[in-house]
C-alpha cells in the first residue's frame, strides 16, 4: 500500500500566485515527521521544511507553508508568491517513529510544478 | 559548509562492467542513505548506514549491488556486474540523526547519473 500519496502528477501556477501541492499519508504510527524536498531540473534534492506529527503549530520556512491536518493525514505544500525559480517537482516524504538511527524515511512519487511568467 | 559530496556526477559504461560510486557525508553526520531515482520506480531507498554499520539493506536489488562504508567520511556503491537496467540517478544522502525529529533530515548529493548501455 501506497504511504504517501500525491495525487497530482503535474501543476501549473501564475507568476506572483500560492500555490498548493497535496500530500496525503497512511501511518498507525502516532509519532512521524513529515518533509517537502523539492528538485529543479538540475537533479538536486533540496530540503525545504518539516514538520512533527506533535508539533502544535504549521510548520513555515520563508514562502513555504505546511497545511497540516493530522486527523485527514493531510500535509500539504503551500508556496506563497511562486517564482520562475518554483519550477521543479516537489517530494512529499514521511518518517515513522520519533527518530534516531532505524527510521526510514518514505518518497512519494512527486508533483511538477511549472510557475509560468 | 560542504554539503554531501558524490563522484562522478556522471558515469557512462557498458554492460558487464563494474561500476563504483562514492560519496563524502556532511562532517558530523551518522547517517547515510543511498537512494536510487527513476521515472518508473520513484526514489527508492538502496541501504542506509548509521555509524558505519549498515542497518537495512532490503532495498538493494541484488546480489550484483554492494555498499560500504569503511569510516564516518567515505562510502561507495559498487554494481558488479552492471546492466542496462541499472541506469538510473543514484544519490546519496546523510542527516545529523541526535535522536530529535528534526535532526534525521536527510540532506542529498548532488546524485549521479549513471548510464549502461
Amino acid at each position: 500500500a501506497q504511504k504517501i500519496t500525491q495525487t497530482q502528477p503535474g501543476m501549473f501556477v501564475q507568476e506572483k500566485e500560492a500555490v498548493t501541492l497535496d500530500c496525503t499519508y497512511d501511518t498507525s504510527d502516532p509519532s512521524y515527521g513529515l518533509f517537502w524536498y523539492k528538485q529543479p531540473s538540475s537533479g538536486e534534492m533540496i530540503f525545504l521544511i518539516y514538520q512533527g506529527s506533535y508539533d502544535q503549530q504549521n510548520a513555515t520556512e520563508g514562502r513555504y507553508s505546511l497545511n497540516f491536518q493530522k486527523a485527514r493525514k493531510s500535509a500539504n505544500l503551500v508556496i506563497s508568491a511562486s517564482q520562475l525559480g518554483d519550477s521543479a517537482m516537489y517530494f512529499c516524504a514521511m518518517r515513522e517513529g520519533r527518530g534516531g538511527s532505524y527510521d526510514k524515511v518514505i518518497f512519494g512519487p512527486g508533483t511538477s510544478l511549472s510557475v509560468i511568467p | 559548509d560542504a554539503g554531501v559530496i558524490q563522484s562522478p556526477r556522471h558515469e557512462v559504461t557498458e554492460m558487464g562492467q563494474e561500476v563504483t560510486l562514492r560519496c563524502k557525508p556532511i562532517s558530523g553526520h551518522n547517517s547515510l542513505f543511498w537512494y536510487r531515482q527513476t521515472m518508473m520506480r520513484g526514489l527508492e531507498l538502496l541501504i542506509y548506514f548509521n555509524n558505519n554499520v549498515p542497518i537495512d539493506d532490503s532495498g538493494m536489488p541484488e546480489d550484483r549491488f554492494s555498499a560500504k562504508m569503511p569510516n564516518a567520511s567515505f562510502s561507495t556503491l559498487k554494481i558488479q556486474p552492471s546492466e542496462p537496467r541499472d541506469s538510473a540517478v543514484y544519490f546519496c544522502a546523510s542527516s545529523p540523526t541526535s535522536g530529535g525529529p528534526r535532526e534525521d533530515t536527510q540532506y542529498f548529493g548532488p546524485g549521479t547519473r549513471l548510464t549502461v548501455l
